[in-house]
């Protein structure tokens, strides 16, 4: 079946810090993978994706690499700021199931 | 485009009433998720609709729960009757056929609370 794992959190970094947030899934076939971020009290967004092995996904100083023979999509930062205190989420979209499967979010802190 | 549109936004009720959360998807998408959000377990897909018929509702946690997509540009989520245990954020999202790596649209929640 399809299953997406993140590390678990809370994350907590201090400004400039470099961030990693680790994601592997399991699914069959050739899914597209992504990651959205929830900000305090709202709806969560698409933050980057990869649609294929080896495709790299940016957005905001954030970067992701799909890696098929590991299975995994980890997020990085060179240097977070404050403002990028959120949940963020690792989802895969199973190629022709028209659904998402999504972790279960990484509270990420950043302090001054 | 409006994106996916929620209501109420906020809402507080008393055990055992019922309580109806809507939602708008955006235009032209065929496939809509009711998801649930709790500090204690985190996002829970509740049931999902494609092309207005129902695919998959094992995430709805029991009978009081229940939803509806009557057409292409509305949903429902029905507890009744509601208990304290419900209390959650709840997320209506949608999502188009636009082919491999398609974007889920989420809306702002509806966040209630049942006392």
């Amino acid at each position: 079946g399809n299953s997406v794992t993140q590390m678990e959190g809370p994350v907590t970094l201090s400004e400039e810090a470099f961030l990693t947030i680790n994601c592997t899934y399991t699914a069959t076939g050739y899914p597209s993978l992504f990651w959205y971020v929830q900000y305090p009290g709202e709806g969560l967004q698409l933050l980057l994706k990869a649609t294929k092995a080896d495709d790299k996904g940016s957005n905001k100083g954030f970067e992701a690499t799909y890696r098929k023979e590991t299975t995994s999509f980890h997020l990085e930062k060179g240097s977070v700021q404050v403002s990028d205190s959120a949940v963020y989420f690792c989802a895969l979209d199973q190629t022709g199931a028209n659904n998402l499967f999504f972790g279960t979010g990484t509270r990420l802190t950043v302090i001054p | 485009d409006a994106g996916v549109i929620q209501s109420p936004r906020h809402e507080v009720t008393e055990m055992g009433q019922e309580v109806t959360l809507r939602c708008k998807p955006i235009s032209g998408h065929n496939s809509l998720f009711w998801y649930r959000q709790t500090m204690m377990r985190g996002l829970e897909l509740l049931i999902y609709f494609n092309n207005n018929v129902p695919i998959d509702d094992s995430g709805m946690p029991e009978d009081r729960f229940s939803a509806k997509m009557p057409n292409a540009s509305f949903s429902t989520l029905k507890i009744q009757p509601s208990e304290p245990r419900d209390s959650a954020v709840y997320f209506c999202a949608s999502y188009g056929s636009g082919g491999k790596g398609s974007t889920i649209y989420f809306g702002e929640g509806s966040w209630l609370t049942v006392v």
